[in-house]
């Protein structure tokens, strides 16, 4: 079947860096996508990786190896405002997002 | 980037009525749109796909005949929530890819949050 896998929760502190690893299984493979979810809100778009290695954009890094099948999303110098859900979707064979059940990111002080 | 809009964004209704949610692409043509459910604190769970000129494509355990989705337009689809449940209390997201099937991004409208009592 197809899969996906990140932590439920973490906790990180205003100014640092977190790391929010997914894992995937999917039937074919045409990319992975992280996205950031506010609290009542609808996703918003950060990052789409196909090809293995990082991208980097501004304080947030995504990266991919497929051999793995592992992505992570990398946050940095964090704000207050990063406090959100970060959802993990996989684009399988048919183009279909397969998603993960997203991480809790909760910033403190 | 593309706007996609959703309309209304909070809906309250009694027990027994349909709810009709409007997706629009508002700068590009979406062949495909996704129409997604969140029950809180859990993630996306697909529905249906939206097709412009077919039949929408329902997910296993979605019923048909309830969640009625019509693809009208390259710009627009519309999801019907009919004889609507407590249970169907939840937000409703769509989204769509851009016309050209180039699936690097997918474009989310901005929810709506359906209220059955």
């Amino acid at each position: 079947g197809q899969n996906i896998d990140q932590p439920t929760e973490m906790t990180a502190t205003e100014g640092a860096i977190v790391q929010i690893n997914c894992t995937y299984q999917t039937s074919g493979f045409n990319g992975l996508f992280w996205y950031q979810q506010h609290a009542g809100e609808a996703p918003t778009f950060l990052s789409y990786n196909v090809l293995d290695g990082l991208e980097e954009k501004g304080r947030f890094s995504s990266f991919l190896s497929r051999s793995k099948g592992y992505s992570y999303l990398l946050l940095k110098e964090l704000q207050m405002k990063d406090s959100a859900s970060y959802l993990c979707a996989a684009l399988d064979s048919n183009y279909q997002l397969i998603w993960g059940a997203g991480t809790k990111l909760i910033i403190k002080p | 980037g593309a706007v996609v809009s959703q309309h209304p964004s909070r809906v309250i209704c009694k027990s027994g009525t349909s709810v009709k949610i409007e997706c629009r692409s508002l700068d590009f043509q979406a062949t495909t749109m996704f129409w997604y459910r969140q029950f809180p604190k859990q993630s996306l769970m697909l529905m249906a796909t939206s097709n412009e000129g077919s039949k929408a494509t329902y997910e296993q355990g979605v019923e048909k005949d309830k969640f009625l989705i019509n693809h009208a337009s390259l710009t627009l689809s519309t999801l019907t929530v009919t004889s609507a449940h407590p249970e169907d209390s939840s937000f409703y997201i769509c989204s769509a890819p851009p016309g050209d099937k180039s699936y690097n991004e997918q474009f989310f409208g901005p929810g709506t949050r359906l209220t059955v009592l």
